[in-house]
């Protein structure tokens, strides 16, 4: 159980368009989700939570109009990366909450690997 | 505020060694710390957990840790190393502030070496 998967796990986009990136908790239901950005060998970094029904809370130093986030369903969350620049090249990870779990702990998808040409 | 300290950039062990992965957190409260591995262009996945009870606790792969309280640690252990235990492991604690935010260290690499 808790699996969470992320879609697409690769993509490959040119500089000023926008990319979708979608994180689905596959058999529990997440009322709260969260984007993470890892650079290369590089820790985890918390841009935002996604609560269902409502909106995101941006982490300080993250551009919450470049960085949209929307959490439609307790099992679905989008991140949109507008006006992409080489810069926004990264793996990009979400996590889901069990809200049936005392301890919060997280479940991470797969992640995605964005490449901005 | 709270922070995880993994001292060691990559660790080295032979394959059939006992292998340690250190970690050290600073959180008020009772800590509620987490493992996790990463391979290769992969997302993380769950090790194990201390909430509260025996100080090893017992995760995935044969993997353990023990949590010390006086020493504020919680490092990773596993009696016999595997090839395939190469990866990235990161340490993280949840916040007492915000039981949502997870601090994550800054990973440590293991290499497993036949």
């Amino acid at each position: 159980g808790a699996v969470v998967s992320q879609h697409p796990s690769w993509v490959i986009c040119k500089s000023g368009t926008s990319v979708k990136i979608e994180c689905r908790s596959l058999d529990f239901q997440a009322t709260t989700m969260f984007w993470y950005r890892q650079f290369p060998k590089q820790s985890l970094m918390l841009m935002a939570t996604s609560n269902e029904g409502s909106k995101a809370t941006y982490e300080q130093g993250v551009e919450k109009d470049k960085f949209l986030i929307n959490h439609a369903s307790l099992t679905l969350s989008t991140l949109t990366v507008t006006s992409a620049h080489p810069e926004d090249s990264s793996f990009y990870i979400c996590s889901a909450r069990d809200g049936n779990s005392r301890a919060y702990e997280q479940y991470f998808g797969p992640g995605t690997r964005l490449t901005v040409t | 505020a709270q922070s995880v300290a993994q001292p060691e950039d990559q660790v080295n062990v032979a394959e059939g060694n006992p292998l340690t992965v250190k970690c050290t957190y600073s959180v008020s409260g009772n800590p509620y710390l987490f493992w996790y591995v990463q391979y290769p262009n992969r997302g993380l996945q769950f090790l194990l957990k201390y909430i509260t009870g025996d100080n090893l606790v017992k995760g995935s792969y044969g993997f353990e840790a023990e949590f010390n309280k006086s020493q504020t640690s919680f490092h990773l252990k596993k009696p016999s190393a595997l090839v395939s235990d190469s990866a990235l492991y990161f340490c993280a604690v949840r916040g007492a502030d915000n039981f949502n935010k997870f601090y994550f260290g800054s990973g440590t690499k293991l290499n497993v070496k036949p």
